[in-house]
């Protein structure tokens, strides 16, 4: 498996709903980042949590990290129509300024 | 403020084709990235910059070139295009400090090959 691999595959929830997704990841980290996809659309970052931050919030969006576990999550609170789209973990090789991208989780939220 | 404008945004080549995708960012950002996008596959990188002149390989460098002449722009070549190439190629930037900087992503460019 490569690093960063998101955690499910796919999520179908009812709007108003809390939406969790994870991603675990391989090597040491400095930080990690989550990005949304809309269908068509490139990629848009979401929030970065350092390796010495163990909780992050943004808006409806809160993210985890346990270094220790090599592990992320992402919840999203009270989900609406609009986060319909898929979700990315992105960590850095170590070493070097490059990114690893899981294969995503795709969020469906329904009306 | 455009962000990063990749260009064109659809093109069907036939085999044995050449072709240059263009990426321009106004964002003054240092890094530059090309990256491919298939079912199932996530995002794989193909080549990055970290400055105007300078170029590396990434993941999956195989059959692609590029050049990054300007600061602003990072091109894409396909010398002899094949159906493998088939994807969505997506162009990111980031800061100076890219390892610690969220990247930034053009809208991509869809690339069928016959």
């Amino acid at each position: 498996s490569q690093q960063g691999e998101e955690d499910p595959q796919a999520l179908s929830i009812q709007e108003g709903e809390n939406a969790t997704m994870n991603c675990s990841y391989k090597t040491s980290i400095n930080n990690l980042q989550w990005y949304r996809q809309n269908s068509g659309r490139g990629l848009v970052h979401l929030i970065l949590i350092r390796s010495n931050e163990r909780e992050k919030h943004s808006g409806r969006l809160r993210v985890t990290l346990d270094t220790s576990k090599k592990s992320s999550s992402l919840l999203i609170t009270a989900s609406r129509a609009a986060d319909t789209a898929s979700y990315f973990c992105a960590t850095p090789t170590s070493g070097t300024y490059k990114y690893i991208f899981g294969t995503g989780t795709r969020l469906k939220v329904l009306a | 403020n455009a962000g990063v404008t990749q260009t064109p945004k659809f093109r069907v080549l036939k085999t044995g084709q050449s072709m240059t995708l263009l990426c321009a960012q106004d964002m003054n950002h240092e890094y530059m990235y090309w990256y491919r996008q298939d079912p199932g596959m996530g995002l794989r990188l193909i080549h990055y910059s970290v400055g105007e002149g300078t170029t590396a390989k990434g993941e999956v460098p195989d059959g692609y070139n590029v050049s990054r002449l300007k600061k602003q722009n990072f091109l894409l070549g396909l010398e002899s295009a094949a159906p493998s190439q088939t994807s969505v190629y997506f162009c990111a930037s980031s800061k100076e400090t890219g390892g610690n900087q969220p990247q930034h992503f053009g809208d991509g460019t869809r690339l069928s090959i016959l």
